[in-house]
C-alpha cells in the first residue's frame, strides 16, 4: 500500500515570502500522480496542482509550484509570495495510475499560517 | 461554488436517528466518492461509485449505507451511528474512476453524533 508522509504539522510564513511544504511518498509502482489540495476552515478541499510520475518538468500553477524529485520520492509544494488567504491546511495526495485504481491516499496535512 | 454540492453543511444527530447526506455534481463526471475526515487523521476513502456501480467499499461499517441513483447524485444514509463517527464527510467526483485529471471535492458535511 502507498504511504504519504507530511512531516510538518504546522508552518509559519511571513506575508510575501515563499514557503515550502514537504511531502514524501512510498511506492514501488512506476505510474502514479501526486496532488496538492488546500483546505480552508470552511472544509472544502481545493485542488492546487498535479504532477504525473512521467512528467519531465515540475508542475506550476500561478504561485504554486511542485518540486518533484522522483528518485527521492518527494513532491514538495512551493508557494511564492504568500498571502493571508493562503492560511489553511495543505494536503498531499497520491494516486496510482491505471484502470481500476480509484483511491487518493492523503497525508496528514500541514497547517500553514501566514503572518502579516 | 465548487461544482460539487453537499447538503446539509452541518448535522447533529442522536445515536438512534436516521439521516442522509446528499451530494450532487453537474460536472459530467462519472465517478463519485465518499471520504471521511476525522480530527488528526488522514482522509479515509469510504466508497467509490463508477457509472452508478459501487466499485469500492473500504470495510465501512454497515451503519453507513451509500446510494447512487445516477452519475450526478450520491447519498450516504446513516443509522445508529456512534460518537466516534463524528467527522467531516466529503464527497468528491472525477471524470472517470481513478482519474489522474483531478478530483473535485464538495465543502463537506460536518457531522456530530451525540
Amino acid at each position: 500500500a502507498q504511504k504519504i508522509t507530511q512531516t510538518q504539522p504546522g508552518m509559519f510564513v511571513q506575508e510575501k515570502e515563499a514557503v515550502t511544504l514537504d511531502c514524501t511518498y512510498d511506492t514501488s509502482d512506476q505510474s502514479y500522480g501526486l496532488f496538492w489540495y488546500k483546505q480552508p476552515s470552511s472544509g472544502e478541499m481545493i485542488f492546487l496542482i498535479y504532477q504525473g510520475s512521467y512528467d519531465e518538468q515540475n508542475a506550476t500553477e500561478g504561485r504554486y509550484s511542485l518540486n518533484f524529485q522522483k528518485a527521492r520520492k518527494s513532491a514538495n509544494l512551493v508557494i511564492s509570495a504568500s498571502q493571508l488567504g493562503d492560511s489553511a491546511m495543505y494536503f498531499c495526495a497520491f494516486h496510482l495510475s491505471g484502470a481500476g485504481s480509484y483511491q487518493l491516499t492523503f497525508g496528514k496535512g500541514t497547517k500553514l499560517s501566514v503572518i502579516p | 461554488e465548487t461544482g460539487v454540492t453537499q447538503t446539509p453543511r452541518h448535522l447533529v444527530m442522536g445515536m438512534t436517528n436516521k439521516k442522509s447526506l446528499k451530494c450532487e455534481q453537474h460536472l459530467g463526471h462519472n465517478a463519485m466518492y465518499w471520504y471521511k475526515q476525522s480530527a488528526k487523521k488522514p482522509l479515509e476513502l469510504m466508497f467509490v461509485y463508477n457509472f452508478k456501480e459501487q466499485t469500492e467499499n473500504n470495510s465501512v461499517p454497515s451503519r453507513f449505507s451509500p446510494e447512487c441513483p445516477n452519475s450526478s447524485h450520491l447519498f450516504l444514509h446513516l443509522h445508529t451511528l456512534q460518537p466516534e463517527d463524528s467527522a467531516l464527510y466529503l464527497c468528491a467526483s472525477s471524470p472517470t474512476g481513478g482519474s489522474d485529471y483531478g478530483y473535485t471535492f464538495g465543502s463537506g458535511t460536518r457531522l456530530t453524533v451525540v
